[in-house]
């Protein structure tokens, strides 16, 4: 069964904090992507990677930071944790194909405290 | 910027009985639509997407979609629900041209909430 892995369900971290969220995909996919998602607010696009090294800004990138060194793998990263960063992280994988949508991971609760 | 509605943010609706959660997207050029369920503290999943053929599109669970072009819409339906179905639900949309690399642009969410 494909999969995308997010490394946490729950995470609990305090201000100031840096905070690395993990996601790893094993369906060789070119494309990972970044989103948290907030009550009444969908998902919002943080990071885009396009492919190894690669990576375009979402709409919501100020305090994010991401890194892709290996294709299986794309790590978001919040460079100093605030409150307003609690949130739920989905990280996403997909080949750069219009017709092929996403497959998600299974989210991570952040709290920033 | 292209963008895509979800007309409403949460339906409650009985069980058993019929349920549309309505879908507009903000340009008719060549498109491919997709709607994904999302479970309470869980990721999202793929219910259905209309690539191409019969606008009437079915996919798991019971659900179906139609597309019409001139409206441009893909309002997702099923015409009897249970208590399971209770969840969040995203429109999708990923349009031709530019630098997309497959990007998809998602609605708001429809929160349904299925009563006994």
């Amino acid at each position: 069964d494909v999969k995308v892995t997010q490394s946490s369900r729950y995470l609990v971290k305090r201000t100031g904090e840096k905070v690395f969220l993990e996601c790893v995909q094993d369906m060789d996919h070119e494309n990972m992507f970044w989103y948290r998602q907030d009550p009444g607010l969908g998902l919002r696009l943080i990071y885009f990677s396009y492919d190894v090294k690669m990576k375009e800004k979402g709409d919501i990138p100020e305090g994010y930071s991401v890194s892709r060194e290996k294709k299986e793998r794309f790590s978001l990263i919040l460079e100093s944790a605030s409150t307003n960063q609690t949130s739920m992280y989905l990280c996403a994988s997909s080949f750069p194909y219009r017709n092929y949508g996403y497959t998600f991971g299974s989210g991570t609760r952040l709290t920033v405290v | 910027a292209q963008s895509v509605t979800q007309l409403d943010s949460q339906v409650p609706v009985f069980e058993e009985a019929p349920v549309e959660l309505r879908c507009n997207y903000s340009s008719s050029v060549s498109v491919y639509l997709f709607w994904y369920v999302q479970y309470p503290n869980q990721g999202l999943q793929l219910l259905l997407k209309y690539l191409s053929g019969s606008t009437l599109v079915k996919g798991i669970n019971g659900f179906e979609a139609e597309f019409n072009k001139s409206q441009t819409s893909f309002h997702l339906r099923k015409p009897s629900v249970h208590i399971s179905d209770t969840a969040e639900y995203f429109c999708a949309v990923s349009w031709a041209g530019g630098t997309s690399y497959g990007k998809l642009t998602f609605g708001q969410g429809t929160i349904l909430t299925v009563h006994p």
